[in-house]
């Protein structure tokens, strides 16, 4: 079964401060994506990767950087976290074709006081 | 640029009675489609696709879908519907980019 883990699962931070959000997959999947869920906005994508090493920009990227070091690892890293980003973050994997399914994590509830 | 449009933020129905999701989608090329379910504190589960071919897709659940070209629609359908069912319903495009768009999805309570 394809398995992404999310980690932390919740996390309270301060404004200005630093938050890092892991990602773990063990399908060995070529793409991987953050998306944030937000009411009324459903899910919209910050940032996705091809590979390892690679990192692209998605629709909202603004205030965020990702990390992809392997091929079973996603960071989403916000440097200075600010309320606006206080949100529910999902990560997904999936092959490298159009057309598959993603496999999301189950997601990382986030709070910036 | 494409986009997915779920019109109904919220549905309710009774135990029973058929359910009609509705998402129509904005996309100049053959489009994937997906539909996924997340329920209450979980995370999203995938439901079923559209690729090409039989434009009435089955899924998981007892859930089906049809995909209208005519008018860039992708409902889903279940009949009768549980109250197993209450969950939020996410229509997705792929557009063969790696960059899934998703719509706002759609909260569906069915009463027992």
């Amino acid at each position: 079964e394809a398995a992404v883990t999310q980690s932390p699962r919740n996390k309270v931070a301060v404004t200005g401060g630093k938050v890092t959000l892991s990602c773990n997959q063990t399908n060995n999947h070529n793409n991987m994506y953050w998306y944030r869920q937000d009411t009324g906005h459903g899910l919209r994508l910050i940032h996705y990767s091809y590979g390892a090493g690679s990192t692209e920009k998605g629709d909202i990227p603004d205030g965020y950087k990702a990390s992809r070091p392997s091929q079973e690892n996603f960071s989403l890293i916000l440097e200075l976290a600010t309320p606006s980003q206080t949100s529910v973050y999902f990560c997904a994997s999936g092959p490298d074709r159009g057309g598959n399914t993603l496999y999301f994590g189950e997601g990382s509830r986030l709070i910036v006081v | 640029a494409q986009s997915v449009d779920q019109p109904d933020a919220h549905v309710t129905l009774s135990e029973g009675a058929s359910l009609e999701l509705r998402c129509s989608y904005s996309y100049s090329a053959a489009p994937y489609l997906f539909w996924y379910v997340q329920y209450p504190g979980q995370s999203l589960q995938f439901l079923l696709k559209y690729i090409t071919g039989d434009t009435v897709v089955k899924g998981t659940k007892g859930f089906e879908a049809e995909f209208r070209k005519s008018n860039s629609s992708f409902n889903l359908k279940k009949s009768p519907a549980h109250w197993s069912d209450s969950a939020k319903y996410f229509c997705a495009l792929d557009p063969n980019t790696n960059k899934v768009v998703f719509g706002t999805g759609t909260r569906l309570q069915v009463l027992p």
